[in-house]
């Protein structure tokens, strides 16, 4: 049982709106800035947005990702097949003393 | 360009102790403002923080793995080493090492290693 939650999948179709979300609690995307990941298959994990909702360059702007209170958002506009991977959401938790994991969600291109 | 790269042996039988070296190029670890962590991620499982390391030695660790895990680094060496003791089965999984940008309550991981894959098995 991961400490953020995300769907364990879902879906779209190219050229589609898909939503991911992440929810936590006050101790962890309550209060410190939510980061995503995302892993393609068979590869390391790379960082696709950071602190709420800022994207590293490189990252196209089809990947946005909101925060309001401990539930945090991404949001994958215009949906291409490259995007058919695996989707984490993390952030620190205060209560922990250390960094958490949603459990991942799995985005299929269909 | 920062690279990371993970090595170590690639089968540990239970009991004993996994060890792992993440060797940093293209930048030196003593740069102040970064941490670098370890991450796991068992086989068809999601990513796990093992540990967050200063240059200085300063170190945070997963509590549920904290009495069995070492973080260190030789900054001469441009290295980070993991040693998780007491390993079991549980402990299988593709070892990450990354950059912390940012902070390490607010930063972000970046780059990432390849990872290394870790079998526990006698």
């Amino acid at each position: 049982q991961s400490v953020l939650t995300q769907p364990p999948s879902a879906s779209g179709t190219p050229g589609q709106r898909v939503t991911i979300s992440c929810s936590g609690t006050n101790s962890n995307s309550g209060t410190n800035p939510v980061n995503w990941y995302q892993q393609l298959p068979g590869k390391a994990p790379k960082i696709l947005i950071h602190s709420n909702n800022q994207r590293p360059s490189g990252v196209p702007d089809r990947f946005s990702a909101s925060k309001s209170g401990a539930s945090a958002s991404l949001v994958i506009s215009g949906l291409q097949s490259e995007d058919e991977a695996d989707y984490y959401c993390a952030a620190w938790d205060d209560s922990l003393n250390g960094r958490v994991f949603g459990g991942g969600t799995k985005l299929s291109v269909l | 360009q920062l690279h990371l790269q993970e090595s170590g042996p690639g089968l540990v039988k239970p009991s004993e102790t996994l060890s792992l070296i993440c060797n940093v190029s293209g930048g030196s670890i003593a740069t102040d403002s970064f941490y670098w962590v370890w991450i796991r991620q068992p086989p068809g499982k999601g990513l796990e923080w093992i540990g967050s390391i200063y240059h200085t030695g300063r170190t945070y660790s997963n509590p549920s793995l904290k009495s069995r895990v070492t973080l260190s680094v030789d900054t001469s060496k441009n290295q980070l080493f993991l040693r998780l003791t007491s390993v079991t089965a549980a402990d299988t999984a593709l070892y990450y090492c990354a950059r912390n940008t940012g902070g390490y309550v607010y930063g972000w991981f970046d780059p990432w290693g390849q990872g290394t894959l870790v079998t526990v098995s006698s």
